[in-house]
């Protein structure tokens, strides 16, 4: 199994650009979870999705920040435009439904 | 509502020594549990999890956690440190819906010769 996989594995760019950050989870997962990681704010929540569907968004930080899942193997999380605050590991996690998650390597985004 | 509590946000020890990171959880149902361990620059790996089965949970690498529901607590211990160990460990609980779980602050472990 080849785990849940992300991408790019860094990012490095230019505030008030456009970032998007793709997962693809493991298969047959039907929970899908995105998470930021900071030193200041440690592990956050951002959103969680339930067989495809978004069932809580709250983490979010603002309307700069969207997420979708247009299938069960593929999900995005934009940021538009950046900003260096949002500087940050971005991971993804899945899980089959025992709420054990597992998580992929992370996004290393650096807005400058 | 769950909520989880670590202890001390770094804890050194000497190789050889025993390792001891706490966590105390909060949680109106019976809790799923859980230990992850963050190696630098990378994602979190499941250390180990406690599913109501037995109160003593052993995981991988030689750590384990005991379930301690007087104490609403699910320390985790590993009787010899090693130079490897060196890592952020993260406290979890479960949140009763969609897997969604709840992660305590991390505690960074630091393992010194």
């Amino acid at each position: 199994d080849a785990g849940v996989i992300q991408s790019p594995r860094h990012e490095v760019t230019e505030m008030g650009q456009e970032v998007t950050l793709r997962c693809k989870p493991i298969s047959g997962h039907n929970s899908l979870f995105w998470y930021r990681q900071t030193m200041m704010r440690g592990l956050e929540l951002l959103i969680y999705f339930n067989n495809n569907v978004p069932i809580d968004d709250s983490g979010m930080p603002e309307d700069r920040f969207s997420a979708k899942m247009p299938n069960a193997s593929f999900s995005t999380l934009k940021i538009q435009p950046s900003e260096p605050r949002d500087s940050a590991v971005y991971f993804c996690a899945s899980s089959p439904g025992t709420e054990t998650q597992y998580f992929g390597p992370g996004t290393r985004l650096l807005v400058l | 509502a769950q909520s989880v509590t670590q202890l001390g946000s770094h804890v050194s020890v000497s190789e050889g020594a025993l390792v001891l990171l706490r966590c105390n959880y909060s949680s109106s149902v019976p809790p799923y549990l859980f230990w992850y361990v963050q190696y630098p620059n990378q994602g979190l790996q499941l250390l180990l999890k406690y599913t109501s089965a037995a109160t003593l949970v052993k995981g991988i690498n030689g750590f384990e956690a005991e379930f301690k529901k007087s104490e609403t607590s699910f320390h985790l211990t590993k009787p010899s440190a090693h130079m490897s160990d060196a890592a952020e460990y993260f406290c979890a609980v479960g949140s009763g819906g969609y897997n969604k779980l709840i992660f305590g602050a991390g505690t960074r472990l630091a393992v010194h010769p």
